[in-house]
């Protein structure tokens, strides 16, 4: 069975205090490793999505890089617009088709 | 483009009802799944549905059933609720293949009273 673990649960950072959101996989055969950012009360909204290890993508202020075991979501010079929860989820070869195991999220909050 | 479409967005029912949400994807989505969210369990996979067969589920039991339509709406049910089905209930589209990019809805916050 797949599964997803996300360290740490909850984050505070100061505005341009740069770090980095963990996420541990184990899976049967990796399809995509998806991360997602979810605001209160809303559905995830999709941010990257990474097929093997050693791929790197960036977007603004995010960057996602993926190992054989884990994926890192690094936040250079955060703002607080970037406050919300960050989920990880993977896609294996069992079960096929669409489905995500997600773990359970980063809540990241930054401050003035 | 319109995004995933869920209504309703909150409902309240009482124990032993059953309760029937809908979701619309994406235009030209097929695939269709559906995700529980409770602040202890996360998020966790209900079934997926492609061309208006079931093509995965996950570990929850039958009370929890869906149904695809032939222009992809998707629909999911639950029968004699229980106080713990109270959650955010998350509709994605994806496209045809696998391996994409699934967009999802605002979610409906269902509470069982």
């Amino acid at each position: 069975e797949d599964q997803v673990t996300q360290s740490p649960e909850a984050l505070r950072l100061q505005e341009g205090e740069s770090s980095s959101l963990n996420c541990s996989y184990t899976v049967s055969g990796l399809r995509g490793l998806f991360w997602y950012r979810q605001d209160p009360g809303k559905g995830p909204e999709f941010l990257f999505t990474l097929y093997s290890a050693g791929e790197e993508k960036e977007k603004e202020r995010l960057k996602a890089t993926l190992t054989k075991k884990e994926s890192f979501l690094h936040i250079t010079a955060p703002k607080p617009e970037d406050s919300a929860t960050y989920l990880c989820a993977v896609q294996g070869v069992l079960g096929g088709g669409n489905k995500l195991t997600f773990g359970t999220g980063t809540q990241l909050k930054v401050e003035l | 483009k319109a995004g995933v479409t869920q209504t309703p967005r909150y409902l309240i029912k009482t124990r032993g009802q059953q309760v029937t949400l809908s979701c619309s994807p994406i235009s030209g989505h097929r695939s269709v799944s559906w995700y529980q969210q409770t602040p202890g369990q996360g998020l966790q996979f209900l079934f997926e549905y492609f061309s208006e067969t079931q093509r995965n589920k996950g570990n929850f039991p039958g009370r929890f059933s869906g149904r695809q339509f032939s222009n992809s709406r998707s629909e999911m049910n639950v029968s004699t609720l229980e106080l713990g089905d109270s959650a955010l209930y998350l509709c994605a589209s994806s496209s045809s293949g696998t391996m994409t990019q699934a967009f999802f809805g605002q979610g409906t916050r269902l509470t069982v009273v």
